[in-house]
């Protein structure tokens, strides 16, 4: 099975900073990566999909990267609003599999 | 505008099943996958399993904490996805999510749209 890792746990960055999450994947997935925003109490929203490309609605400030092991999510300067916990998915092949989160607060 | 709707959570007992419905609406139900995934207290996302469209012979994977307990059917007629789960433990309470699973080859799926969850929790 394919183990997904994120870094760091936990991120804590100012209104107008540009903040980036890593994930790494346990062998290759190509670009077969999703990144999800979850904010408490509430489902995931999905913001981009084979790994660098951006769901319909999503702000522009997000953008993702990264291909085989190493992705990035990266948001440009940061909004109130993008306080939460990040998730990537993998999604190369079953069973699919989620990192174990990144939470952002906002200082 | 796309809803999914999940529903049958509430207390159960270590032992006992338990079946969870996913009622969907504002896309056509037959053409996607659906998923489930859960979340355990204070925890991270932990995907349990999927059943594809007819298209892609209907048929279902699960998680390895899942599989041979826990059943994902769908009901095309209704919209509605179910997830039934037996012989269910202190492990398995949580908050449980349907998703609509998108594809492009049916191999490989993400997850477009959730339900807002549903609270099971497993104890005596």
């Amino acid at each position: 099975d394919i183990q997904m890792t994120q870094s760091p746990s936990t991120l804590s960055a100012s209104v107008g900073d540009r903040v980036t999450i890593t994930c790494r994947a346990s062998q290759s997935i190509n670009t077969w990566l999703a990144w999800y925003q979850q904010k408490p109490g509430k489902a995931p929203k999905l913001l981009v999909y084979k790994a660098s490309l951006l769901q319909s609605g999503v702000p522009l400030r997000f953008s993702g990267g990264g291909s085989g092991t190493e992705f990035t999510l990266t948001i440009n300067s940061l909004q109130p609003d993008d306080f939460g916990t990040y998730y990537c998915q993998q999604y190369i092949k079953f069973p699919l599999a989620f990192g174990q989160g990144t939470r952002l607060e906002i200082k | 505008e796309v809803q999914l709707v999940e529903s049958g959570g509430g207390l159960v007992q270590p032992g006992r099943s338990l079946r969870l419905s996913c009622a969907s609406s504002g896309f056509t139900f037959g053409e996607y996958a659906m998923s489930w995934s859960r979340q355990s207290p204070g925890k991270g996302l932990e995907w349990v399993g999927l059943v594809r469209s007819k298209s892609y012979g209907g048929t279902p994977e699960y998680a390895a904490s899942a599989r041979g307990r826990f059943t994902i059917s769908r009901d095309d007629s209704r919209s509605i996805a179910y997830l039934q789960m037996d012989s269910l433990g202190a492990e398995d309470t949580g908050i449980y999510f349907c998703s609509r699973g998108y594809t492009i080859v049916g191999v490989k799926y993400y997850f477009d749209y959730w339900g807002q969850g549903a609270l099971v929790t497993v104890s005596s």
